[in-house]
């Protein structure tokens, strides 16, 4: 059962755009939703996360938007840079337990 | 380097070798994963360990056997392996259970 559901499947946007990448969950006890950017080759690296008791998260061109009662939550990415292009995962836990991921979201950003 | 290395990067076996996957971190994390990554697929978690005990095996066919001999090092014996297998195998580490992980690059596995 896929408790993570993330959208879309791939995005390409042009240099300079936002690209906004969503997930939706399931378990309302989940408590930890991080995001991953994974580049050709490598693992996944951790992007930025965020707890339940916030809204909304900016780590410089990186912001998380929470949405508890519509158990969603999505990443946003300003003034992307074709430099950003990577796979994107959603993932969220509960109570320090194994991180559940979503599907992954291939992005393309064109010069 | 993100501090967990996994060698090899990149392995060809047939389906009747053994050989052995590596993981090692000296990021002082208490928590380490085996994860299984294919095509269109969400990352699929394998093994957990934490403080060297296994607390999940998320029904893992017998011919994947992991080893976690210290807080440091993990393994993924391999024998007998199918085509099916062949995908990219992921060690990740955090300080504890879901916290943030720490992933190496992977090791690219090939089952002819």
């Amino acid at each position: 059962q896929q408790q993570v559901k993330q959208s879309p499947q791939s995005l390409i946007v042009q240099k300079g755009g936002i690209p906004i990448i969503n997930c939706a969950y399931e378990n309302t006890a989940f408590d930890y939703f991080p995001w991953y950017q994974q580049f050709p080759g490598k693992g996944p690296a951790l992007l930025i996360a965020i707890r339940p008791d916030v809204s909304e998260k900016k780590e410089g061109r990186f912001t998380i938007s929470f949405n508890k009662s519509a158990k969603q939550f999505s990443l946003h990415i300003m003034d992307s840079q074709p430099g950003d292009s990577a796979t994107y995962f959603c993932a969220a836990s509960r109570d320090s337990d194994k991180l559940i991921f979503g599907t992954g979201t291939r992005l393309q950003v064109f010069p | 380097e993100t501090g967990v290395t996994q060698t090899p990067r990149h392995l060809v076996m047939g389906m009747t070798n053994k050989k052995s996957l590596k993981c090692e971190q000296h990021l002082g994390h208490n928590a380490m994963y085996w994860y299984k990554q294919s095509a269109k697929k969400p990352l699929e978690l394998m093994f957990v360990y934490n403080f060297k005990e296994q607390t999940e095996n998320n029904s893992v066919p017998s011919r994947f056997s992991p080893e976690c001999p210290n807080s440091s090092h993990l393994f993924l014996h391999l024998h007998t392996l199918q085509p099916e297998d062949s995908a990219l195998y992921l060690c990740a580490s955090s300080q504890q259970k879901g916290d943030g992980y720490t992933f190496g690059s992977g090791t690219r596995l090939t089952v002819v």
